[in-house]
């Protein structure tokens, strides 16, 4: 089976202007999440869809970021408008549905959108 | 407070040779999972290994073990036989039961395996 696919792969943009990260994770994947890694930092937890819907949304930073899961399927994560600090590698991962609170809830991740903002 | 802390953050080891990466965990939840990932070059990320927190024994796939010591909550990932291609960097993680569907994760460790 096809895994988690991400784009773009690495993104370069200036400060205050907009981008757009995909996800699309394992096909009949229920539960999507967004994590992210600053430079030397650890991965942090961003926001969990299950389906089309926001589960937890706690470690969304600001309210310039946005993410959306239309249909339940792939995913996207706008960041507008971007700042220095937003830069890092963002993770997509997905796992299956009722794994979501499973102690072995093994997450599926894609290889990642890197982020650059000048 | 819910924290995983690798304080490797570089290793080397001769190929061949075992090594162990430490990770050590804190969580006030009694129920949780402890993982490992693999982060090659290429960037995705790769699930290697699971321990819950009731399992009485240290998980085993293949090559990888997980030295569980929850008493001390450390959650040390161990390959044997290093070959090259294990050179990557390597996250811990760990995900409460209870208070959550987050995942926690350390800092990484990058392990160079040397011919």
């Amino acid at each position: 089976e096809a895994g988690v696919t991400q784009f773009p792969s690495h993104s370069v943009i200036e400060k205050g202007q907009t981008v757009t990260l995909r996800c699309d994770p394992i096909s009949g994947h229920d539960n999507l999440y967004w994590y992210r890694r600053v430079m030397g930092k650890e991965i942090k937890f961003l926001l969990h869809f299950v389906k089309e819907s926001k589960q937890d949304e706690s470690g969304m930073p600001n309210n310039r970021f946005l993410a959306e899961r239309t249909g339940g399927t792939y995913s996207t994560l706008k960041v507008q408008p971007a700042e220095l600090e937003d830069s890092g590698v963002y993770f997509c991962a997905s796992s299956p549905r009722g794994q979501a609170h499973s102690g072995a809830n093994v997450l599926t991740f894609g290889a990642g959108s890197r982020l650059t903002v000048l | 407070a819910q924290k995983i802390t690798q304080t490797q953050p570089g290793m080397f080891v001769q190929e061949k040779e075992a090594v162990t990466l430490d990770c050590t965990y804190d969580t006030s939840d009694p129920s949780y999972g402890l993982f490992w990932y693999k982060q090659p070059s290429s960037g995705e990320m790769i699930f290697l290994i699971y321990q819950g927190s009731y399992d009485q024994q240290n998980a085993t796939e293949g090559r990888y073990s997980l030295n569980f010591q929850k008493a001390r909550k450390s959650a040390n990932l161990v390959i044997s036989a290093s070959q090259l291609g294990d050179s990557a960097m390597y996250f811990c993680a760990m995900r409460p039961l209870r208070t959550g569907n987050q995942f926690y994760f350390g800092t990484g460790t990058s392990l160079t395996v040397i011919p």
